[in-house]
C-alpha cells in the first residue's frame, strides 16, 4: 500500500525549532519530488516547501523562507521539515504529499502548536 | 506569485443537483491545475489534475475543464459523499491553492 506518515509535530514556543518527519512506504520514493503542505485551524491549504527527488530543486514559501529547511533522506526513504524560529502564525497541521500530476498521495498530517 | 481565487467560498445544494465551482488564476498557468476534496479531520484527496483528468478511482460525475486563467468543476449529479470542502491548485510556478469552496447540504 502506498502510505505516508507524518510525525514529529507537537507543542513549541515561540521561538523555537521542531523537526517533521515524512515515512513514505509502497512506492519508490526516491523517483518523486515531494513537498510539505500546511493549514491552519479552521484555514485552507497553503503551500510550505517542495524539494525534487535528488534534492537538486529545492523551493520554499515567502512566508517560511530563512526559517524552515526541507531535506530527504532516499535510502530512508524520508522527507524532513526542520522549522526554526517558530511563531503562532505557523500552528498548522502539516502534511506531506507526493508529486506526480497534481499530488495524488497525502499523508494523514502532523499538527504543530506554536504557544507559550 | 500566483493568485488563486475560488468562488463561491460557500455553496448550498441538494442531493442530485449540478454544481460548478470557478477558481481564477491571476495569470496564464496553461493547464497546470489540480482540484482536490477534503472532508473535516482528513487529508485532501486528488480529484483531477493537468485540469481535465480523472484521477484514478474517482467517480465519473467530476469533470474539470478550462485553460489559462479561468477553470471550472462540476459534479454533474451530487452524492450524499459530495459535501466536503474543494479547494483548486495551480502548480505552474510552485504552488498556491485557492482559498476553497464549501459544498453544504440545502
Amino acid at each position: 500500500e502506498v502510505q505516508l506518515v507524518e510525525s514529529g509535530g507537537g507543542l513549541v514556543k515561540p521561538g523555537g525549532s521542531l523537526r517533521l518527519s515524512c515515512a513514505a512506504s509502497g512506492f519508490t520514493f526516491s523517483s518523486y519530488s515531494m513537498n510539505w503542505v500546511r493549514q491552519a485551524p479552521g484555514k485552507g491549504l497553503e503551500w510550505v516547501s517542495s524539494i525534487s527527488s535528488s534534492s537538486s530543486y529545492i523551493y520554499y514559501a515567502d512566508s517560511v523562507k530563512g526559517r524552515f529547511t526541507i531535506s530527504r533522506d532516499n535510502a530512508k526513504n524520508s522527507l524532513y521539515l526542520q522549522m526554526n524560529s517558530l511563531r503562532a502564525e505557523d500552528t498548522a497541521v502539516y502534511y506531506c504529499a507526493r508529486v506526480v500530476f497534481g499530488w495524488d498521495v497525502w499523508g494523514q498530517g502532523t499538527t504543530v502548536t506554536v504557544s507559550s | 506569485d500566483i493568485q488563486m481565487t475560488q468562488s463561491p467560498s460557500t455553496l448550498s445544494a441538494s442531493v442530485g443537483d449540478r454544481v460548478t465551482i470557478t477558481c481564477r488564476a491571476s495569470q496564464s498557468i496553461s493547464s497546470w491545475l489540480a482540484w482536490y476534496q477534503q472532508k473535516p479531520g482528513k487529508a485532501p484527496k486528488l480529484l483531477i489534475y493537468d485540469a481535465s483528468s480523472l484521477e484514478s478511482g474517482v467517480p465519473s460525475r467530476f469533470s474539470g475543464s478550462g485553460s489559462g486563467t479561468e477553470f471550472t468543476l462540476t459534479i454533474s449529479s451530487l452524492q450524499p459523499d459530495d459535501f466536503a470542502t474543494y479547494y483548486c491548485q495551480q502548480y505552474n510556478s510552485y504552488s498556491t491553492f485557492g482559498g476553497g469552496t464549501k459544498v453544504e447540504i440545502k
